[in-house]
């Protein structure tokens, strides 16, 4: 049964610290998207990647957030210095995409985060 | 640009009845359209997804939602609700060109009632 896996599944850290989180999509898929869950806010995107080249990041802090794709296994998610605002939900999906589209996206548990 | 209003942020209803949850849609494009569920602290599930086949699309768990072109609705429909599908519920339309980023509607809450 191919699944998204995340890690870690919660992270509480301080102001100021270096977070990084990772994403391992399902085998064979192309395109990787970063959301972020807030109560405010609710789910967001923050960036995707098709082929592991970024296609699209206008939804992230430019300034303190960025994201990886190391290699096809393995996208990351850093945020440098991190904030108490950056408190959330982070999911990961991945999908098959070729053009403009992508066919259905598989969501990995997230990874509750917490900035004190 | 494409958007998705879910017209109630919690629904109510008792187990064994029907259940409805409303979402409208604007797309400058014939859309692609979902539902995903999201259980407490779990990550999100695809119930169904509409791509421009059949209009009655019959998702898992016994939802289904029926694509209305002419009233831009994809409403959620199940003929008898289970304690088990208490959940929060995101309509959601997929960015056409965008690379198919998903754009979320701001949930519906259903409670079932014993």
């Amino acid at each position: 049964d191919a699944r998204v896996t995340q890690t870690p599944r919660h992270k509480v850290t301080e102001m100021g610290q270096e977070v990084t989180m990772r994403c391992q999509p399902i085998l064979g898929h192309n395109t990787v998207f970063w959301y972020r869950q807030t109560m405010m806010q609710g789910l967001e995107l923050l960036a995707y990647f098709r082929n592991r080249a970024p296609l699209d990041d206008s939804g992230m802090p430019k300034d303190r957030f960025s994201a990886e794709m190391p290699d096809a296994t393995l996208a990351t998610l850093k945020i440098q210095p991190s904030e108490p605002r950056d408190s959330a939900v982070y999911f990961c999906a991945s999908g098959l995409g070729t053009g403009g589209l992508t066919d259905t996206q598989y969501f990995g548990p997230g990874t509750r985060l917490t900035v004190l | 640009a494409q958007s998705v209003t879910q017209l109630d942020s919690h629904v109510s209803v008792s187990e064994g009845t029907p259940v409805l949850l409303r979402c409208n849609y604007s797309s400058s494009y014939s859309p692609s359209l979902f539902w995903y569920v999201q259980h407490p602290n779990k990550g999100l599930q695809l119930l169904l997804k509409y791509t421009s086949a059949a209009t009655l699309v019959k998702g898992i768990n016994g939802f289904e939602a029926e694509f209305k072109k002419s009233e831009t609705s994809f409403h959620l429909t199940k003929p008898s609700a289970h304690m088990s599908d208490a959940a929060e519920y995101f309509c959601v339309v997929s960015g056409r060109n965008q690379g198919g980023k998903l754009i979320f509607g701001q949930g519906t809450e259903l409670s079932v009632k014993p």
